[in-house]
């Protein structure tokens, strides 16, 4: 299985810009999407094939990264953004980072 | 709109069976594949399987061949996981999302999930 390691928690202020990183234990291409998951809720897609905007999310969010590195970049972080963002690889069968928690200061 | 629509909370004993459901609206159920996703109160996400609502085709993670079992009801759009041989180790909220292809694949619409908790 390809392992997904996910920097750990974080906190910063809003305004701020903020990097969550996001690193594969073997080459996933441009494979790699994240998600954004609040509590009690379900996961939502937020990034595609790396670098890809899904559909209604705010361009404050941007992904980039290949092969085996990652990053999903929040630029400005807003109060709503309290989450935990998720990895996640289809360059084989899917696995998942273990998560990141975006507290707010 | 897309909408995955999954089944209530399940308690389950030890040794018993459970089987979820989610139902799905506002596409075509049979072109998209369905996958199921553990998550445990850790938060750590597995993926369990998919299948192909079109031809029934499925794949397992290796971890859950013999635990899960996937099947689907075309005329109602509705997709199933039962799990057997539960143990308190299967307690979990289980999400069931929809694969997106376009020759690479990914998650655009999940279900609110269903928990599931194994106790005597």
């Amino acid at each position: 299985d390809t392992v997904l390691t996910q920097s750990p928690a974080l906190a910063v202020s809003p305004g701020e810009r903020v990097s969550i990183s996001c690193r594969a234990s073997e080459g996933v291409n441009s494979y790699m999407h994240w998600y954004q998951q609040k509590p009690g809720q379900q996961p939502k897609l937020l990034i595609y094939k790396a670098s890809n905007l899904a559909s209604g999310v705010p361009a404050r969010f941007s992904g980039s990264g290949s092969g085996t590195d990652f990053t999903l970049t929040i630029d400005p972080v807003e109060a709503d953004d309290t989450a935990t963002y998720f990895c996640q690889q289809s360059w084989n069968d899917p696995t998942f980072g273990g998560g990141t928690k975006l507290e707010l200061k | 709109q897309v909408q995955l629509q999954q089944s209530g909370a399940e308690l389950a004993k030890p040794g018993s069976s459970v089987k979820i459901s989610c139902k799905a609206s506002g596409y075509t159920f049979t072109s998209y594949a369905m996958h199921w996703i553990k998550q445990t109160t850790g938060q750590a996400l597995e993926w369990t399987g998919y299948i192909a609502p079109g031809s029934g085709g499925t794949k397992y993670n290796e971890k859950f061949k013999g635990k899960a079992t996937l099947t689907v009801d075309k005329s109602s759009s509705t997709a199933y996981m039962q799990l057997s041989s539960l143990t308190p180790v299967d307690t979990a909220v289980y999400y069931c999302a929809r694969e997106v292809y376009y020759g690479f694949w990914y998650f655009d619409f999940w279900g609110p999930g269903t928990m599931v908790t194994v106790s005597s």
